[in-house]
């Protein structure tokens, strides 16, 4: 048990198919961040939101789509992608002001077909 | 922009050998440094951190690291593996007071008994 929980663990979609990951932090943090891990790639941060306002957004395509409705609960809404978005989906959660330590979900596996 | 390079990609020993694995990361302005490890099947975890004060900072399960500001290096050493320590790690750098937290792409650990 991390603090940080993501669902599904693995997908699998076509590319026309609308799809979303989920994730809950059960920490209090304040903020959420979506990362893109893909093998032999650093870890690639996607999105980040402290209290519920988006505040950094790493030239992500269009095709993703985050949603934060409150601090304990982030969404990445998934919409036409391709084959090569096929990669594990890292949630991570932190307490804003801290230091910038992350606290890590165990993922959500994608695949596109 | 900020980045961080870790240049050895795979590493294979026995246990009982020491360890150093490389990080190098490019950005003048105060930084805090992070190690965090992935073991199989598991989610990404700290595994040590440097904000300020004494360069030499110790982790958890024997691992400790270096910040030489003058070489830009953060690296992580153990003087004698085990084989559970088998996993991959990775080296990551925020700009001070920033949420937005860069990642290596990651040295994958082989310990064989």
């Amino acid at each position: 048990e991390t603090g940080v929980t993501q669902t599904p663990r693995h997908l699998v979609m076509g590319m026309t198919n609308k799809k979303s990951l989920k994730c809950e932090q059960h920490l209090g943090h304040n903020a959420m961040y979506w990362y893109k891990q893909s093998a032999k790639k650093p870890l690639e941060l996607m999105f980040v939101y402290n209290f519920k306002e988006q505040t950094e957004n790493n030239s992500v395509p269009s095709r993703f789509s985050p949603e934060c409705p409150n601090s304990s609960h982030l969404f990445l809404h998934l919409h036409t992608l391709q084959p090569e978005d096929s990669a594990l989906y890292l949630c991570a959660s932190s307490q804003q002001g801290d230091t910038g330590e992350l606290f890590f979900g165990e993922g959500s596996r994608l695949t596109v077909l | 922009a900020q980045s961080v390079s870790q240049h050895n990609h795979h590493v294979i020993l026995s246990e009982a050998a020491s360890l150093e694995l490389g990080c190098n990361y490019s950005y003048g302005g105060t930084v805090n440094l992070f190690w965090y490890v992935q073991y199989p099947g598991q989610h990404l975890q700290l595994l040590l951190k440097y904000f300020s004060g004494d360069p030499l900072v110790k982790g958890i399960k024997g691992f400790e690291a270096e910040f030489i500001k003058s070489k830009f290096s953060f690296n992580l050493r153990k003087p004698s593996v085990q084989w559970s320590d088998t996993a991959e790690y990775f080296c990551a750098v925020n700009a001070y007071n920033t949420d937005k937290l860069i990642f290596g792409t990651g040295t994958r650990l082989q310990v064989f008994p």
